[in-house]
C-alpha cells in the first residue's frame, strides 16, 4: 500500500541553524500538508500546498518556514533558523483532490526535530 | 485555539466491550469531520470519517456518529480489542478552509485491557 515517508526520523539541531525535514508524499497525491505536534499538545496545521505554491497557512508558518517541491516526488519543509520552541513532531500529509476538503489526508511517519 | 475539543484524555476498556470516544467542536462551518488512531512514534492513521450532511458512518467495527446540534460526535468501536490501544484523535474541517486544513483535537487515550 502507498504510504507518505519522512526523512530523517530524528533531527538534533542547535538554535539558529537552518534545517530542512523531508517528505516524499504519495505519488498520484496533489495536495502537500505540514503539521506539527509538539509534545503533549495538539496537531496542528502549518501550511497546504497545491500546484507550486501555498494554498493556505497558519499564524505559526512565519517568515523563518518555507515549503518547496523541488522536484517531482520531494516536499521540504525549511526552517531558516530554528528556535527551541520549534522542537515538535514535524508530520507531512497528502491528499489526492484540489480544492476538495472532503479528500482523506494520508499522514507519515514524523520527524522529530530538538532544537538545542 | 479550542474549536474540536476531546474532553477525555484517557479511557480504558475491557476487551470485548465498546469503547466510546467523544468529540465537540464549535465552529459551525465545520461540515467534514475524521478519526485519526496514533500509535507511539507512528503518525496519524486516517480510521473513519463523516460528512454532516450524515448522522452515522459504518466501517466493520468502528461507527461515527454526528449530532449537528450539539456539535458533537463520537467514536464507537464493538468489539474493542487490545490491538485497538492508541491515541485516537478527532479533526474538523469546512468549506471556508479551501486550503483542506485539518483541526485536531487533543487526542484520547485508549487501553483496552485482556
Amino acid at each position: 500500500e502507498p504510504e507518505v515517508t519522512q526523512t530523517p526520523s530524528h533531527q538534533v539541531t542547535q538554535m539558529g541553524q537552518e534545517v530542512i525535514l523531508r517528505c516524499v508524499p504519495i505519488s498520484n497525491h496533489l495536495y502537500f500538508y505540514w503539521y506539527r505536534q509538539i509534545l503533549g499538545q495538539k496537531v496542528e496545521f502549518l501550511v497546504s500546498f497545491y500546484n507550486n505554491e501555498i494554498s493556505e497557512k497558519s499564524e505559526i508558518f512565519d517568515d523563518q518556514f518555507s515549503v518547496e517541491r523541488p522536484d517531482g516526488s520531494n516536499f521540504t519543509l525549511k526552517i531558516r533558523s530554528t528556535k527551541l520552541e520549534d522542537s515538535a513532531m514535524y508530520f507531512c500529509a497528502s491528499s489526492t483532490s484540489p480544492r476538495d476538503h472532503t479528500d482523506t489526508q494520508y499522514f507519515g511517519p514524523g520527524t522529530r526535530l530538538t532544537v538545542l | 485555539d479550542q474549536q474540536v475539543k476531546q474532553n477525555s484524555p484517557s479511557l480504558s476498556v475491557q476487551e470485548g466491550r465498546i469503547s466510546i470516544l467523544n468529540c465537540d467542536y464549535t465552529n459551525s462551518m465545520f461540515d467534514y469531520f475524521l478519526w485519526y488512531k496514533k500509535y507511539p512514534a507512528e503518525g496519524p492513521t486516517f480510521l473513519i470519517s463523516i460528512s454532516s450532511i450524515k448522522d452515522k458512518n459504518e466501517d466493520g467495527r468502528f461507527t461515527v456518529f454526528l449530532n449537528k446540534s450539539a456539535k458533537h460526535l463520537s467514536l464507537h468501536i464493538v468489539p474493542s480489542q487490545p490491538g485497538d490501544s492508541a491515541v485516537y484523535f478527532c479533526a474538523a474541517s469546512g468549506q471556508n478552509n479551501q486550503g483542506g486544513k485539518l483541526i485536531f483535537g487533543q487526542g484520547t487515550e485508549l487501553s483496552v485491557k485482556p
